[in-house]
């Protein structure tokens, strides 16, 4: 199985913040790299794809990049509604993989 | 626009099984993978397997073989995920969540269910 390596586990950032969450594969996947963005209760929510692709009505200040074994999650400007966990997932090969998960909290 | 609207909670004992359901309204369910994956309290994303409703074929991960069955019906667009001899650890919220292609890879998960939780307890 390849292994979904994300950094860091949890991160205290302050609204206005840039922050960024990076994702490590243990085998290059190509740019099947997908983020996605939970909140308590809450599934999952898809932001991007294929590496890089923002998904419709995802604000412009989430954005990705990164292929092979090396991807990065980017947020320019936190908001208040960014506090939340994120996942990385990688989808090249079953069984797709899962990041173990960061844990954004307000500084 | 899809939906994926899953069953209710459910607490099961030990050695039993659960069935849980996902029914699409709104769009296509046959051309699509639907995914299951399960998420333990407090703990991260697990993929469990996916299927192709349109070909009724599934695909499950190594770890839940043998006690995992993922079917689908299409004449009534709902997917299911039925999980046998469950144990404690098997205490969890499970997803359904469609792809966005007709193969369980390469692929991007949206939309999902809303979460049915299964609680194993004696």
């Amino acid at each position: 199985d390849i292994q979904m390596t994300q950094s860091p586990s949890s991160l205290s950032a302050s609204v206005g913040d840039r922050v960024t969450i990076t994702c490590r594969a243990s085998q290059s996947i190509s740019s099947y790299l997908n983020w996605y963005q939970q909140k308590p209760g809450k599934a999952p929510k898809l932001l991007i794809y294929a590496a890089s692709s923002l998904q419709s009505g995802v604000p412009s200040r989430f954005s990705g990049s990164g292929s092979g074994t090396d991807f990065t999650l980017t947020i320019s400007s936190l908001q208040p509604e960014d506090f939340a966990t994120y996942y990385c997932q990688q989808s090249y090969s079953t069984p797709s993989t899962f990041g173990q998960g960061t844990r954004l909290e307000i500084k | 626009q899809v939906q994926l609207v899953q069953s209710g909670a459910e607490v099961k004992k030990p050695g039993s099984s659960v069935k849980v359901s996902c029914k699409a309204s709104g769009g296509t369910f046959s051309s699509y993978a639907i995914s299951w994956v399960r998420q333990a309290p407090g703990q991260g994303l697990e993929w469990m397997g996916g299927i192709i409703p349109i070909f009724g074929t599934a695909n499950y991960a190594q770890k839940f073989q043998g006690r995992v069955t993922i079917t689908a019906d299409k004449s009534t667009s709902t997917a299911y995920m039925e999980l046998s001899s469950l144990r404690s650890e098997d205490t969890a919220v499970y997803y359904c969540a469609r792809a966005n292609t007709m193969i369980v890879e390469k692929n991007w998960f949206d939309p999902w269910g809303q979460g049915t939780l299964v609680t194993v307890s004696s």
